[in-house]
Order: C-alpha cells, then structure tokens, then sequence
C-alpha cells in the first residue's frame, strides 16, 4: 500500500486566498484525521471522521476552516480566506482497528505558508 | 478532557548512552503508541501497547505500558544519530478520542 497521500507538499500563498489541502487514506481504513502541527502548539486535532461522517470538530479555528471527505478515499481541508497564523504543517492520517487497539498512519503533511 | 505529559521536552545525548522518556496521563487508555518523527515527515508508528505492564521490544529500544494504563515509557539503548528525533506517544479509547503529548525533542550527537 502506497500509505497516507497528501497534495500539495507545499503551498504558498498571499494572505486572504484560499487553499485546498488533499489527503487519500489508506484503503480499508475507516477513520481519518486533520491534524496542525507548530512549534509552538505541537500537534492538533483539527477534525476525524469515521465512515466518512465528521465525528468531532472541535478543533477546528474557526469558521474560515472546513473540512469534507466525500468517499472513503478521498478527503480536503479548505482554508478560506488564509491567513498568516494559519502557516503550519498539516497533517492528515487514518486509522483503523479492532477492540482496544486502533493505530494511526500519517501522511508526510503540507507545508503550508501564507505571507 | 484526556492528557498526555511527556518528560523530559528535550534530550541531548552523545552516541553511545542510554537514555528514557516517559509519557503520564491522569486517564486511562485501551492502548497507546509512540511515533518518531524526523524533519519534514509525518510521524511514523513505533509500537503499540495494550496490556497493563506489557513490555515491547524493537531492537534497542524497549516500551512499557504502566500497570494502570495511564503511563508509559520508551528506553533506548546505546543510542545512535540515527534516533534522533521528535517522540511523540499517543493514547485512544477503542478507536475514539486519539489524544497526543507534545513530544520529546531527542537529539544524539556523535
């Protein structure tokens, strides 16, 4: 299996555009997860759904963040409009289990600058 | 509301020792994991532990889950440049609530 795809890896872009981040699960998993990782807040939940239906976004900042997963294969993250405070990493993974145990694989995140 | 602490936030070593991080919770978890994550990538899965007072091995580096399940530790032996890295443990509850420390910066000089 190929592993958690995100697109791009990295985007620039001018405060107040809007960018669409992209993530395709791992097949068979049926969970998956939006996570901001900064130096200074370390990694955060933005949103997870489970069988493609948002299960908890608490997380996420604000409205300006939204986040759809259509399928089972595919899912964006859409900041609209961006603003400099949202440069992170963003990572996206999926899970799946049974019983106790259920593990995450991660993607290799997009690097998200916005000037 | 779940948390997870992790000590110590950084480490520098030089090749050779040994070393350990820990990772304390106030919650219970059904398992928890430790990811490493280097520059530029995604974490990636270490281990998972399940059992209360299970022990892991992967090469020279050894975890345990506390009897209670709310604490764990990983020790790395004769540490390499090549463990250099963000450690990073994780627990959930079945599936549900996946909750992260903020990491152990380990850098291990040669």
């Amino acid at each position: 299996d190929a592993g958690v795809i995100q697109s791009p890896r990295h985007e620039v872009t001018e405060m107040g555009q809007e960018v669409t981040l992209r993530c395709k699960p791992i097949s068979g998993h049926n969970s998956l997860f939006w996570y901001r990782q900064t130096m200074m807040r370390g990694l955060e939940l933005l949103i997870y759904f489970n069988n493609n239906v948002p299960i908890d976004d608490s997380g996420m900042p604000e409205d300006r963040f939204s986040a759809k997963m259509p399928n089972a294969s595919f899912s964006t993250l859409k900041i609209q409009p961006s603003e400099p405070r949202d440069s992170a990493v963003y990572f996206c993974a999926s899970s799946s289990g049974q019983g106790s145990v259920y593990e995450q694989y991660f993607g290799p995140g997009t690097r998200l600058t916005v000037t | 509301t779940q948390l997870l602490e992790q000590s110590p936030q950084f480490l520098s070593i030089q090749e050779g020792e040994n070393l350990t991080v820990y990772c304390n919770s106030s919650s219970v978890f059904s398992s928890l994991q430790w990811y490493r994550q280097e520059p530029g990538e995604g974490p990636v899965l270490l281990v998972t532990v399940v059992t209360g007072g299970e022990v892991k091995k992967l090469k020279r580096l050894t975890f345990q889950f506390g009897d209670a399940r709310k604490d764990s530790s990983l020790h790395i032996t004769a540490a390499q440049p090549g463990d250099t890295g963000l450690y990073l443990c994780a627990g959930s509850n079945y599936g549900q609530n996946f909750v992260f420390g903020p990491g152990t910066r380990l850098s291990v000089l040669p």
